[in-house]
């Protein structure tokens, strides 16, 4: 059964500073994995996804990196501004065939003014 | 184009009372999902439609949830009768065939049970 944990649970830094938020998964049997966010009372906006065979994608100031072996993704913010504060969550699709995503519990992140 | 639509947006019942929830996909989406998140836990798969055929349902709780889509576009879930753990936020997604199969969500309906 895929378990999907993302550490921390919450995360403050002041503006302007680079972060890192980590994804890590036990079944390496994945298909793809998307980064989401969620603002408060929101819905979730797909923000970048990989493919298994993949190792990074790009999206601005947003960069996600896979390690399908170790069972590890980050998604790195450069740059971060108060309206990158959200929660963000980390959802991996097992392998074709089956498309429920399995969801971490998610980081949320405030960005210090 | 207009992103994946829910309704409502809030719904509070009391326990033992009926509520269904609407979704509407992106135009042109055969994939429908549905989605919740309980108090505190991970958002969670419910079912899975392709067009108007069921083709994984094995997250749904129990036989008081029921899931259509007729005609293969908007679906409804219907809880009846509702209990006070059926109380989170529902989420919608839609996706395309032939592609990278990414999933795009609506902005959930909240449900309180009382």
């Amino acid at each position: 059964k895929q378990e999907v944990t993302q550490i921390p649970a919450a995360l403050s830094v002041p503006e302007g500073e680079n972060l890192v938020l980590n994804c890590s998964f036990t079944d390496s049997a994945i298909y793809n994995l998307q980064w989401f966010r969620q603002d408060p009372g929101k819905g979730l906006t797909s923000l970048l996804l990989i493919q298994s065979s993949q190792r990074e994608q790009t999206s601005g100031r947003l960069n996600a990196s896979l390690d399908k072996s170790s069972g590890r993704s980050t998604l790195y913010i450069a740059a971060s501004q108060p309206g990158d504060s959200a929660t963000y969550l980390c959802a991996v699709r097992p392998n074709f065939g089956n498309e429920k995503l399995t969801f971490g519990t998610g980081t949320r992140l405030t960005i210090i003014p | 184009e207009a992103g994946v639509t829910q309704f409502p947006s809030h719904s509070v019942i009391e326990k033992g009372q009926t509520v269904t929830l609407r979704c509407d996909p992106i135009s042109g989406h055969d994939n429908l999902y549905w989605y919740r998140r309980v108090m505190g836990k991970e958002i969670k798969f419910l079912l899975h439609f392709v067009k108007e055929s069921k083709q994984d349902e094995s997250g749904m709780p129990n036989n008081r949830f029921l899931a259509e889509r007729t005609g293969g576009t908007y679906s409804t879930l219907k809880v009846q009768p509702a209990e006070l753990e059926d109380s989170g936020v529902y989420f919608c997604a839609s996706s395309a065939f032939g592609q990278s199969y990414e999933q795009y969500f609506g902005p959930g309906t909240r449900l309180t049970v009382t």
